[in-house]
């Protein structure tokens, strides 16, 4: 069935830096990409999403990119601050199929 | 903001009892999902329902699953008979035409 690869599962920076995280798709007809981030306790939420006519996107601190050609796509969260700190989880979606997730980034972001 | 809601935020169940898990999505929405979660792992796609019917459901959702949208706000989740491997975190989820998908809180249900 589709699968998504993300990746790394875990990831630390300090305050103010830079995190990147990937995920690879295997469904070539996928047309829909969302980052979902995930606070202790809580229901993921809806962070940025990207659509397969375009290759990148970006909303204040938070961007995403897409490769199409590559079957990549990668959530960038500039400036990082402490409550950037959650799991984050990439997914796809093609045609009528349901919204597949990745495993989860941990990320955590130290002051 | 509009939002999905979610009841019980947890339920602790004895094996073998049924469980309902209620959702009231967001009201213009159209498509209803349930997702669930297992500790640490990631989220698990279970069923979606779009006009009064089932579109497609998951291997876990076998014929202890149900779903039922009894009136125009409310969609559940019935679980027949809880096995030990059913403790999760369960996920309802809507979404318009767009293909956006909000999440609630999520329903914690215990199995013991």
């Amino acid at each position: 069935g589709e699968n998504v690869e993300q990746h790394p599962s875990t990831l630390s920076v300090q305050e103010g830096d830079s995190a990147v995280i990937k995920c690879t798709y295997s469904d070539s007809a996928s047309n829909y990409f969302p980052w979902y981030k995930q606070e202790l306790g809580k229901g993921p939420q809806l962070i940025i999403d990207i659509r397969s006519n375009v290759g990148e996107k970006k909303d204040q601190r938070i961007a995403v990119t897409l490769n199409k050609t590559a079957k990549h796509f990668s959530l960038h969260i500039t400036e990082t601050q402490p409550e950037d700190s959650a799991v984050y989880f990439c997914a796809f979606k093609g045609g009528n199929t349901p919204l597949v997730f990745g495993k989860g980034t941990r990320l955590s972001v130290i002051a | 903001e509009p939002e999905v809601t979610q009841t019980p935020s947890h339920q602790v169940t004895q094996m073998g009892q049924e469980v309902i898990l209620r959702c009231v999505p967001i009201s213009n929405h159209l498509y209803f999902y349930w997702y669930r979660q297992i500790l640490g792992q990631k989220v698990e796609f279970l069923v979606s329902f779009y006009n009064n019917e089932i579109s497609e459901k998951s291997e876990i959702f076998d014929d202890q699953f149900s779903v039922e949208r009894p009136d125009g706000s409310n969609f559940t989740l019935k679980i027949r008979s809880t096995k030990l491997e059913d403790s999760a975190m369960y996920f309802c989820a809507s979404g318009g035409v767009s293909g956006e998908l909000f999440f609630g809180e999520g329903s914690r249900l215990t199995v013991l």
